[in-house]
């Protein structure tokens, strides 16, 4: 089983839609995650982190489901800027930081 | 540019030959990880660095990779008697704490 699987997509939508992406992890004794995005043949940025209780960052709402071990991002009222890959990323357990990355979700938004 | 920096940005070398990386840190972060990323994965663990110290390596880093941080400030990444098989962006991050943030990588191609 791989340690951090997401639907590669790709997912488009028009301008101005919702959008929801799930991401699953193995290792229960993971503590952080986090969201990054990465653009086409650039470095991943973080986008967020998630936190138990879920948060908010404008447009964006992650949330974290311990007992299932299910993360999710959704992205309201999409711009096209928000084209990327979506990368759930989680802290390996008992490591010293070293993240596991999904493959990444592929968005596109279309005018 | 405050953010972190690698260089240089592109390399194409020739099978057998060795290859050298550098990063520098955001300054104040003490922690350093090194990634490896192909064609539509997410960046791998390869390495992390508290300070000067190497905590931690991959499975993934074969004898022929050697990584070093000799003042706990940049990093090289050594690459020896190259392969095909290690074409690949090679992304550096440093963090404060749980948090990283990632350099441009250096894209590199084994011909």
């Amino acid at each position: 089983r791989k340690e951090v699987e997401q639907d590669p997509g790709p997912f488009n939508v028009p301008e101005g839609a919702t959008v929801a992406f799930n991401c699953t992890y193995s290792n229960s004794a993971s503590q952080s995650f986090f969201w990054y995005r990465q653009d086409c043949r650039k470095e991943p940025k973080l986008l967020m982190s998630v936190y138990s209780s879920g948060n908010e960052d404008g447009r964006f709402t992650a949330q974290l489901n311990r007992a299932s071990q299910y993360i999710s991002l959704l992205i309201r009222d999409s711009k096209l800027s928000d084209s990327a890959t979506y990368l759930c990323v989680v802290e390996e357990g008992g490591s010293q930081g070293n993240l596991i990355f999904g493959k990444g979700t592929k968005l596109s938004v279309k005018p | 540019d405050t953010g972190v920096s690698q260089n240089p940005r592109h390399k194409i070398t020739k099978r057998g030959q060795n290859v050298t990386f550098r990063c520098d840190p955001i300054s104040e972060h003490n922690r350093l990880y090194w990634y490896r990323q192909t064609l539509g994965q997410g960046p791998e663990f390869l390495t992390y660095f508290q300070n000067e110290a190497q905590l931690e390596k991959s499975r993934l880093l074969s004898d022929r990779f050697s990584a070093e941080r000799p003042k706990g400030s940049f990093s090289t990444l050594e690459i020896q008697r190259t392969e095909q098989g290690d074409s690949a962006m090679y992304l550096c991050a440093s963090s404060p704490r749980n948090e990283q943030f990632f350099g441009p990588g250096t894209r590199l191609t084994v011909l």
